[in-house]
């Protein structure tokens, strides 16, 4: 498995601020996700982050809203923009390291006043 | 449709019962099957992959997947009080679809 570790772990920001979250993984991976997990929901899928290419996002999210970086094989970063009270929620990577399995960093929990 | 459908729960077990958690699955063409393991305030963990029809066994979990009926279920036996958390299910398709989760409560 990987070792992944994001930055911050915890937030607290005022509306209509940004925030930029970082993924780091302790080897070079082919795919890494972003998540967002409400409280007591399962995760949704934000999008994909591709090295050297834009991000693909999911439905109902666009890439104004939630710009993403992929500068290399082990670092991402995910931007929430003009943030609302909605966005407050925990926000995860994760990486496809061996096959299909995917593991997960240790979350990132945002809360917008 | 959902993709992955769970049952919410929650479920309670005595300590030490054995504790079975079901999921189903829409896609036909699914090929790899997880389950995930998340404590409150947690990021979820990975506990149990499967591939194949049958079973998969590792340690106290057991896996049990059967494709003709579209179904994966996760067997802990001798459940502990540190089992309890929410279990997640995923499967790959088109893309990672999870499951909402059955949050598990093994009682002392």
């Amino acid at each position: 498995s990987a070792v992944i570790s994001q930055k911050p772990s915890r937030d607290i920001c005022q509306r209509g601020t940004s925030l930029t979250i970082q993924c780091q993984v302790d080897s070079q991976v082919t795919m890494m996700f972003w998540y967002r997990q409400q409280p007591g929901q399962s995760l949704t899928l934000i999008a994909t982050a591709n090295q050297g290419s834009e991000a693909t996002y999911e439905s109902g999210f666009v890439i104004d809203k939630f710009p993403i970086s992929r500068p290399n094989l082990t670092f991402s970063t995910l931007t929430v923009s003009n943030m609302s009270p909605e966005d407050s929620s925990i926000y995860l990577c994760s990486v496809d390291a061996q096959g299909s399995e995917q593991y997960f960093g240790p979350g990132t929990r945002l809360t917008v006043t | 449709q959902k993709e992955v459908e769970q049952n919410s729960g929650p479920l309670s077990v005595p300590e030490g019962a054995i504790a079975s958690l079901n999921c189903t699955y829409s896609d036909r063409v699914s090929q790899s099957f997880f389950w995930y393991r998340q404590y409150s305030g947690k990021s979820p963990e990975l506990i149990m992959s499967i591939y194949s029809n049958g079973d998969k066994e590792d340690g106290r979990f057991t896996a049990q997947l059967n494709k003709a009926s579209q179904y994966v279920s996760l067997l802990i036996r001798d459940s502990q009080p540190s089992d309890s958390a929410t279990y997640l299910c995923a499967v790959t398709g088109n893309q990672f679809y999870f499951g909402t989760g059955t949050s598990l409560t093994v009682i002392p």
